[in-house]
């Protein structure tokens, strides 16, 4: 099993651009997460699924949005870039019942 | 806001030693988890607790919870440069979201 992946790991955006951060996991896990990494500040939920179709908000979604059309899948999308979007973001999964969440590798994005 | 709230920030320690980390955190919990994240990666579970546990082994791992001070403690002992990474809390309070501390950052010299 590859776990859980994150394309790219590498993003350097200029301000108002969009882009789609992909995460995937082969674990067949209902739930998934998106989270952020600042300096100093842990991990902040952005948004996160309990299933296809359904997802909800974290404690900082504004300006990401996410879809859950598959099991496996669980884009962020960033409609129009700011630079305090500059962060680490990681997406995990988990399975229904089981806390214990696993992480995908981060992708570092810069927003100039 | 954070739930948890690591203490150190950061502890640099001798190879053989052992390590203790501190978490508080501010809300009724379901269970504590505590994750380890080697530089430029991801997270790794390491331990969780339940609520109603006051404390779990795991290999060199030792978790303490103390739901009165709302307070859990990782002790990691014999450490070895292996484990020099920042070690997160997490609490579990409202079923799907896992709120995370600060971290701690453990250098270990050898």
């Amino acid at each position: 099993n590859a776990g859980v992946t994150q394309t790219p790991k590498f993003q350097v955006l200029k301000t108002g651009q969009s882009m789609t951060l992909q995460c995937a996991q082969d674990m067949n896990h209902e739930y998934m997460s998106w989270y952020r990494q600042d300096p100093g500040m842990g991990l902040r939920l952005i948004h996160y699924s309990v299933g296809a179709g359904i997802t909800d908000q974290g404690e900082v979604p504004n300006g990401y949005n996410v879809s859950r059309s598959t099991t496996e899948d669980f884009p962020l999308r960033l409609l129009s870039a700011a630079p305090s979007q500059t962060s680490v973001y990681f997406c995990a999964s988990w399975e229904e019942g089981h806390n214990e969440q696993f992480f995908g590798p981060g992708t570092r994005l810069t927003v100039l | 806001s954070q739930q948890g709230e690591e203490d150190p920030q950061a502890l640099s320690i001798q190879e053989g030693e052992n390590a203790t980390m501190n978490c508080s955190y501010k809300t009724s919990i379901n269970n504590l988890q505590w994750y380890r994240q080697n530089s430029g990666r991801g997270l790794v579970h390491l331990i969780l607790i339940r609520s109603n546990e006051r404390e779990k082994h795991s290999g060199r791992l030792r978790v303490t919870l103390d739901t009165s001070k709302k307070s859990s403690s990782l002790l990691i002992t014999a450490s070895r440069a292996a484990d020099t990474a920042s070690y997160f809390c997490a609490t579990d309070s409202y079923g799907n979201k896992l709120v995370f501390g600060a971290g701690t950052i453990l250098r270990v010299k050898s």
